[in-house]
């Protein structure tokens, strides 16, 4: 099993539809979770971050993250043309050591917001 | 201010060469990293920086050289460079282990 996994897309909405991007993860002890957003040859743009159960709102993004199912979602409401882009979930596991800091990805979602 | 520079933003290197990649950061963060990214993959971490210590090495091969000269900068000596190490590397710095990361705009790095 991957530590960290997205649903497999591409994803594809209608401009001003609510875009569902969803991520799994395999590491009980895991305290902080991020989403970030990569456009094509930039470099990852974050732009949630959680660390309690419950629902976190900043905009039109919303992530929730359930810690007993290890789960972490991303919400986009009224979707825009300018969303479309491959989105990253990242967790943070503890890495050599007992050292946190070791950012692990899923493999993307690509998003595409259609007018 | 959530800016992390990288330098250079492109660079070409033959396979006997030594370069460096440099990274800096005002944001006070005391934790710094690098990954190395291939296109269509997501960020691999190479090196966590922590209070100026090496917390994390991914068991990078040992032509990939960090170094951090003091908590705002951050760099990758490269050396004997093989044509699969070519990609894109990223730094990023965090208040703490535990925070969130955010990524300079990254280095392209080709080797021929």
């Amino acid at each position: 099993q991957k530590e960290v996994e997205q649903n497999s897309g591409p994803l594809s909405v209608p401009e001003g539809a609510i875009a569902s991007l969803n991520c799994t993860y395999s590491d009980r002890v895991s305290q902080s979770f991020f989403w970030y957003r990569q456009y094509s040859g930039k470099s990852p743009e974050l732009i949630m971050s959680i660390y309690s159960n419950g629902d976190k709102e900043d905009g039109r993004f919303t992530a929730q993250l359930n810690k007993a199912s290890q789960y972490v979602s991303l919400l986009i409401r009224d979707s825009q043309p300018s969303d479309s882009a491959t989105y990253l979930c990242a967790v943070n596991i503890k890495g050599g050591g007992t050292s946190y800091g070791k950012l692990t990805f899923g493999q993307g979602t690509i998003l595409t917001v259609h007018p | 201010d959530t800016e992390v520079t990288q330098t250079p933003k492109h660079l070409v290197m033959g396979m006997t060469n030594k370069k460096s990649l440099k990274c800096e950061q005002h944001m006070g963060h005391r934790a710094m990293y690098w990954y190395k990214q291939k296109a269509k993959k997501p960020p691999e971490l190479m090196f966590v920086y922590s209070y100026e210590k090496l917390s994390i090495n991914e068991s990078v091969p040992s032509r990939f050289s960090p170094e951090c000269p003091n908590s705002s900068l951050l760099n990758l000596h490269l050396h004997a460079l093989q044509p699969e190490d070519s990609a894109l590397y990223l730094c990023a710095s965090s208040q703490d282990l535990l925070y969130e990361q955010y990524f300079g705009p990254g280095t392209r790095l080709t080797v021929t």
